[in-house]
């Protein structure tokens, strides 16, 4: 497709319980980046991977988050052992190259409920 | 540390010009931008900034950076029923790859 997609769009799971988001990004993007955006908060950053690099975990809140990006292309955010608190629209970006020119281009998120 | 603060609510009238403010603190901010979310929609990159400039000047928008006050406006002309939506200001600091956002600006044009 022509834009970054995102499944599910909506996700209800049970507190305690383990959930996958997935993001495909733009062919051809290098970087790709994990936002998270609660009601009432601006977005925050969670993680960017870069190529063949070290990804930039230092946005992850806690230990259950991780994320992996296969091949250079699809990611997946993981969250282990839900909390009510991780209710929240995750977003996910991806561009071009990590210049400041480069634009980031959003999905259309998942929205994590956790009851 | 790093902050971008908004106000959260814009109420103009069709046709005329809105004017959505954003400060930030970090002086060693790059490039500032202005996304824009409308309902059940991603979030779409405006217009960006460098931060050696005070304008930049697209269509209908215009933005305006003060660089001492570290004061970033966002100017819309004639605004329309189809601006209405909520706009982030999000700033780039040094080599950081990561932004730092505001709230963001919820603006409703009201015909």
């Amino acid at each position: 497709g022509a834009g970054v997609s995102q499944s599910p769009s909506n996700k209800v799971t049970e507190k305690g319980k383990d959930v996958e988001l997935r993001c495909d990004p733009i062919s051809g993007h290098t970087a790709l980046y994990w936002y998270r955006q609660s009601l009432g908060q601006g977005l925050e950053f969670l993680i960017y991977f870069q190529g063949n690099s070290a990804p930039d975990k230092s946005g992850l809140p806690s230990d259950r988050f991780s994320a992996e990006r296969t091949g250079g292309s699809v990611s997946t955010l993981t969250i282990q052992r839900t909390q009510q608190e991780d209710s929240a629209v995750y977003l996910c970006a991806s561009s071009l190259g990590t210049s400041g020119t480069d634009t980031q281009y959003f999905g259309p998120g998942t929205r994590l409920t956790v009851l | 540390g790093e902050d971008v603060e908004q106000s959260l609510f814009l109420s103009v009238r069709e046709g005329d010009s809105s004017v959505i403010n954003c400060t930030y603190t970090d002086s060693s901010s790059t490039y500032l931008y202005w996304y824009k979310q409308e309902p059940g929609a991603g979030l779409q990159l405006l217009t960006y900034i460098f931060s050696n400039m005070d304008m930049k000047q697209d269509q209908r928008l215009t933005v305006l950076l003060n660089k001492k006050d570290k004061h970033l406006s966002l100017r819309i002309a004639d605004t329309q029923t189809g601006d209405s939506a909520i706009y982030f200001c999000a700033e780039r600091t040094g080599n950081n790859r990561k932004l730092i956002w505001g709230l963001g600006t919820s603006l409703a044009v009201n015909p």
